[in-house]
């Protein structure tokens, strides 16, 4: 079956470690996306991107970087420089930006820094 | 300012009862999305629509163009509908999506 594997679920980190989240695709979609959720919020965009090597910064890109090497793979590095880490971190994906079709999301990983 | 509004934000009913769980937006959008979200975190589509309604089983979701209204109901509802309900509205550049604050809804048997 055709997906998105999230790795770790949970991941522990100490302040001033960079974290890399794992983002795995075979559903051939071009356009991926990193969320972050937070209670009572609503899902805010980090960064996404459309094509391979190509990636747009978000509404909350500061203090996260990431990489678009393979079409499968979309992985978020947390940086120290975020200054709240902890969070629960959505990856998605479409088939291709600007156009109508449904998202699809991995189960997620819960990053907690301390 | 959220571009989308959900209401409520938490819903307890009885298992049988006929959900109704409403999503308001005030920007221009190509689709709306509804989405399933349970408690182990992972998110899961449930439709997709531009305009009028659709169904899935026991689930309905109906849009307004015009009023920037949808809704999402559940009829005979049944303890693993509980869950949260999240309205996402792709927006018309279609890079972006903004999303609801989610609907907490708990079926009790």
């Amino acid at each position: 079956d055709g997906g998105i594997t999230q790795s770790p679920k949970y991941l522990f980190r100490k302040e001033g470690q960079n974290v890399t989240l794992s983002c795995e695709q075979n559903l051939n979609h071009d356009a991926m996306y990193w969320y972050r959720q937070d209670p009572g919020q609503g899902l805010r965009l980090i960064y996404y991107s459309q094509i391979v090597n190509d990636f747009q910064k978000g509404d909350i890109a500061e203090g996260y970087s990431v990489s678009r090497e393979k079409k499968e793979s979309f992985p978020l590095t947390v940086t120290s420089a975020q200054k709240n880490p902890t969070a629960f971190y959505l990856c998605a994906s479409r088939r291709r930006t600007g156009e109508r079709s449904p998202l699809h999301f991995g189960n997620g990983t819960r990053l907690t820094v301390t | 300012k959220n571009e989308v509004e959900q209401s409520p934000q938490n819903l307890t009913a009885q298992e049988g009862e006929f959900i109704t769980i409403n999503c308001s937006y005030s920007v221009g959008i190509s689709a709306l999305h509804w989405l399933q979200q349970h408690p182990g975190g992972g998110i899961v589509s449930l439709f997709m629509l531009s305009s009028g309604k659709k169904k899935h089983g026991r689930l309905i979701a109906t849009i307004n163009i015009q009023e920037k209204h949808s809704s999402l109901h559940i009829t005979a509802s049944h303890p693993r509908d509980s869950a949260v309900y999240i309205c996402a509205v792709d927006l018309n550049t279609g890079n972006q999506f903004y999303f609801g604050t989610g609907t907490s809804l708990t079926v009790i048997p």
